[in-house]
């Protein structure tokens, strides 16, 4: 079993609906979930950070953190073709990786399709 | 624009030769990070340093190998290159080593193994 599992798509959805994306893991010891948007050719740029379970909004994006089910979630309200891209989830866990988040562990990631 | 810069952007070479990818980490940053990103296996972590000194190791091979010179740039270097090199190669960086200082990531070198 993968330490991070992440459906990879593609996902396509017409312009305005709402996108959820999702990740399941396997390691308890994880407690900092980030989602990364990477545009095609572009290195991944950090869209949220969240530390330990429960919700963070910021503007249309919402990440959800469950860890009694190892499961994080981010939603996309009234999505937009700009929106169009590869997520991925990204997590670490501060007691086997001594606090570095340079042991981030990825999904490999959902391509995201909004059709105008 | 993220502030790293990675240069080259691509790079294409033979099996069994050597090559250099470069980073400059944002001003300020002291953390770098290089991470693999192919097809099957998705980004994977290679190696971190954090003003100078090597900090943790990921899935790195043993032909690896990187460095964080005085002025906080990095070099990865790879060596006796096979085919299953070929992927893009990113570099991270960040301003302190801890969990919470986000990564910001570069564009990218492409290497191409023929």
């Amino acid at each position: 079993q993968k330490e991070v599992e992440q459906d990879p798509g593609p996902l396509s959805v017409p312009e305005g609906a709402i996108v959820s994306l999702n990740c399941t893991y396997s390691n308890s010891a994880f407690q900092y979930f980030m989602w990364y948007r990477q545009y095609s050719r572009k290195g991944p740029e950090l869209l949220m950070y969240t530390y330990s379970s429960g919700n963070k909004e910021d503007g249309r994006f919402t990440a959800q953190v469950d860890k009694s089910s190892k499961y994080i979630s981010l939603f996309i309200r009234d999505s937009q073709p700009s929106d169009s891209a590869t997520y991925l989830c990204a997590m670490s866990g501060l007691a086997n990786y001594g606090g570095s988040q340079g042991n981030l562990i990825f999904g490999k990631g959902t391509k995201l399709s909004v059709k105008p | 624009d993220s502030g790293v810069t990675q240069t080259p952007k691509h790079l294409i070479t033979a099996t069994g030769q050597r090559v250099t990818l470069r980073c400059s980490p944002r001003s300020g940053d002291l953390s770098v990070y290089w991470y693999q990103q192919s097809l099957d296996q998705g980004l994977q972590f290679l190696i971190q340093y954090y003003n100078g000194e090597e900090r943790a190791k990921g899935n790195i091979l043993e032909r690896f190998s990187a460095q964080q010179f005085p002025d906080l740039h990095s070099e990865l270097n790879l060596s006796s290159l096979e085919l299953g090199d070929s992927a893009l190669y990113f570099c991270a960086s960040s301003a302190a080593g801890g969990a919470i200082s986000p990564l910001h990531f570069g564009n990218g070198t492409r290497l191409t193994v023929t």
